[in-house]
């Protein structure tokens, strides 16, 4: 019940083009949805986040959906770059619990051509 | 204010050696955890500390591994007579999660990459 799910696991975007990926949880109880990219010998970083109480959000070219009757989110960027080729993952967690664990999914290797 | 510090960046132990593994969290920040992801896969959790106590071990293997952040100086991930499965990116987050404010925020370090021969 801890699960979350992520695909495609690869996905090649032209330049200018949009990129979506998608999430599913099982845990009910999840209330914080961040997005993560990382890029080659880094650490992830924190891209974008939402809470379950909204169903869109917005930054800039990225913007996460959530349905929460279906559980699953996505993350759409748009204008998609060169620069923005790397590796995204979707997390879960309980952000009102303390030092909750993020559970994330597998990753998705994104590239964008030029 | 310096990010999530981790050192060694690269490590590499034969079979059998101790392996040694540093996280300096953001300042102010005394919430730890340690994740590990192995190729091509994403990160799993391992185990979150706050400053002199293991709060939750759940996803550390039962033997050869253990995690302290002691009072003062970094927080260890300490792995034992390490084997080549062992091999994989471990990467420290701290968060600064205070009663009453958004908890989930973890800011990353830049792993550390260890390499069992």
């Amino acid at each position: 019940q801890q699960q979350v799910k992520q695909s495609p696991q690869s996905l090649i975007v032209q330049k200018g083009g949009i990129s979506i990926i998608n999430c599913a949880y099982e845990n009910t109880a999840f209330d914080y949805f961040p997005w993560y990219q990382q890029f080659p010998g880094k650490g992830p970083a924190l891209l974008i986040a939402i809470r379950p109480d909204v169903s869109e959000k917005k930054e800039g070219r990225f913007t996460i959906s959530f349905n929460k009757s279906a559980k699953q989110f996505s993350l759409h960027i748009m204008d998609s770059q060169p620069g923005d080729s790397a590796t995204y993952f979707c997390a879960a967690s309980l952000e009102e619990t303390s030092g909750s664990r993020l559970t994330f999914g597998e990753g998705t290797q994104l590239t964008v051509n030029p | 204010n310096a990010g999530v510090m981790q050192n060694p960046r690269h490590l590499v132990r034969r079979r059998g050696q101790e392996a040694r593994l540093r996280c300096s969290p953001m300042k102010g920040h005394s919430h730890v955890y340690w994740y590990r992801q192995l190729p091509e896969e994403g990160l799993k959790f391992m185990v979150y500390l706050q400053k002199e106590n293991i709060i939750d071990e759940s996803g550390m293997p039962k033997e050869r591994f253990s995690a302290e952040f002691p009072k003062e100086g970094p927080s260890i991930l300490r792995i034992q007579q390490v084997v080549r499965g062992d091999s994989a990116a471990y990467f420290c987050a701290s968060s600064p999660w205070a009663p009453g404010t958004s908890g989930a925020r973890q800011y990353f370090g830049p792993g550390t990459r260890l390499t069992v021969l």
